[in-house]
């Protein structure tokens, strides 16, 4: 059973910091991660994907991947109130069609 | 406006009925998918086509019924062979098989 684990949280920040949230999965042969965002009562809205181990930046955001330990993370900088919502990390093999979902973290920033 | 809809936005089940939740894509997607989000859980996946006229089960397909015979529609049927059906289902599709997903506004069902 493919599992993807991330912290449910909440986690708090102050507004202006930098929210790290975390991802870990458990298939080896996963190819291609992505994070999603969803505010309460609303559907998930893809933030950015990442394929190669390293960072990758878009805007306010960097998603690290870490393929030996098989782990994801995805950082928001200068963090704002309208940043609080569950952070969805989806993870896809090389060979399946599908994805697999976390939990999520929620995250809470506080003006 | 290219996107994905779904309707109705709640959805009320009598005992013993079986519903019909709708999803429409304009963005001409081959893949489509059907998701259940419990509360404070991650999405699961109920079915998902790749191409029209073709479609297979996820995890969590029992009690649940759908048909792709139109690329742009992907209606999911919950029976009532499914005893817990309140949840929040959400459609999505991507444009091939492994290329990232995109979510519908989702269809909240609820058990009268």
């Amino acid at each position: 059973q493919k599992e993807v684990e991330q912290n449910s949280g909440p986690l708090s920040v102050p507004e202006g910091a930098i929210a790290s949230l975390n991802c870990t999965y458990s298939d080896r042969g996963s190819q291609s991660f992505f994070w999603y965002r969803q505010y309460s009562g609303k559907s998930p809205e893809l933030i950015m994907f990442i394929y190669s181990n390293g960072d990758k930046e878009d805007g306010r955001f960097t998603a690290q991947l870490n393929k030996a330990s098989q782990y994801v993370s995805l950082l928001i900088r200068d963090s704002q109130p309208s940043d609080s919502a569950t952070y969805l990390c989806a993870v896809r093999d090389n060979y399946g069609q599908n994805f697999v979902f976390g939990p999520g973290t929620r995250l809470s920033v506080l003006p | 406006d290219g996107g994905i809809t779904q309707s109705p936005k709640y959805l009320f089940r009598k005992e013993g009925q079986n519903v019909t939740l709708s999803c429409e894509q304009n963005l001409n997607h081959d893949a489509m998918y059907w998701y259940r989000q419990d509360p404070g859980q991650g999405l699961r996946l109920i079915y998902y086509s790749q191409i029209v006229n073709d479609f297979q089960k996820g995890d969590i397909a029992e009690g649940y019924s759908v048909s792709r015979e139109k690329k742009e529609s992907f209606p999911l049927t919950v029976t009532s062979a499914q005893k817990n059906p309140t949840a929040f289902y959400l459609c999505a599709s991507s444009k091939g098989a492994r290329e990232t997903q995109y979510f519908g506004p989702g269809t909240r069902l609820l058990v009268l």
